[in-house]
């Protein structure tokens, strides 16, 4: 089945350590995001990228770092620069070329104490 | 640039009952506009989407929604809700920009099925 997986479900960090979340895709989609969820707060977009090797940042990007070395892969890394990472953090994609809905991971929920 | 606003933070209804979720959008250009909705612990899944043509659109689990552009609205209906429809609903507008997609998400309203 096509779809995108984030790993792991959960994940428990100290602070002061970088984390790498996982998002994979088999939609063949060339756009990918990261989105940040909290409480009353809906999603907020992190990072997004087009195309392989080619990525921008979003409304929140300060404390985080991606990369895109390939289309089906969009790994986040939450730095210790971030001032507040605990977080639920959702991966979509959607297919370019016009405008299409973003299909969304079941998302990773980070715990930084 | 676009924003969304779900004025309902919380809404209980009883089973069998109908429903109306509001959605208020602020876009200069005619809007993509979408509805998910997320179970706990989970991704969003797509109820519905309006791109143009008939603002009235219909989408699974027998949601629907109508596109009102002079209320600036999006507001999604159900005739009768399931227990199951107990859930985190989010509106969003799109942008398309050279740079990609861009969806602005409302803040949710989280919905409450009595029995």
């Amino acid at each position: 089945d096509g779809g995108i997986t984030q790993s792991p479900k959960y994940l428990f960090r100290k602070e002061g350590q970088n984390v790498t979340l996982s998002c994979e895709q088999n939609l063949n989609h060339d756009a990918m995001y990261w989105y940040r969820q909290d409480p009353g707060q809906g999603l907020r977009l992190i990072y997004y990228s087009q195309i392989v090797n080619d990525f921008q940042k979003g409304d929140i990007a300060e404390g985080y770092s991606v990369s895109r070395e390939k289309k089906e892969s969009f790994p986040l890394t939450v730095t210790s620069a971030q001032k507040n990472p605990t977080a639920f953090y959702l991966c979509a994609s959607n297919p370019t070329g016009t405008f299409y809905e973003q299909y969304f991971g079941p998302g990773t929920r980070l715990t930084v104490t | 640039a676009q924003s969304v606003t779900q004025p309902d933070i919380h809404i209980t209804v009883s089973e069998g009952a109908s429903l109306e979720l509001r959605c208020n959008y602020s876009y200069g250009a005619t809007p993509y506009l979408f509805w998910y909705v997320q179970s706990p612990g989970q991704g969003l899944q797509l109820l519905l989407k309006y791109f143009s043509g008939d603002t009235l659109v219909q989408g699974i689990k027998g949601f629907e929604a109508e596109f009102k552009r002079s209320q600036s609205s999006f507001n999604l209906r159900k005739p009768s809700v399931h227990w199951s429809d107990a859930a985190e609903y989010f509106c969003a507008v799109g942008a398309y920009t050279g740079g990609g997609n861009k969806l602005t998400f409302g803040t949710g309203t989280q919905l409450k099925v009595e029995l």
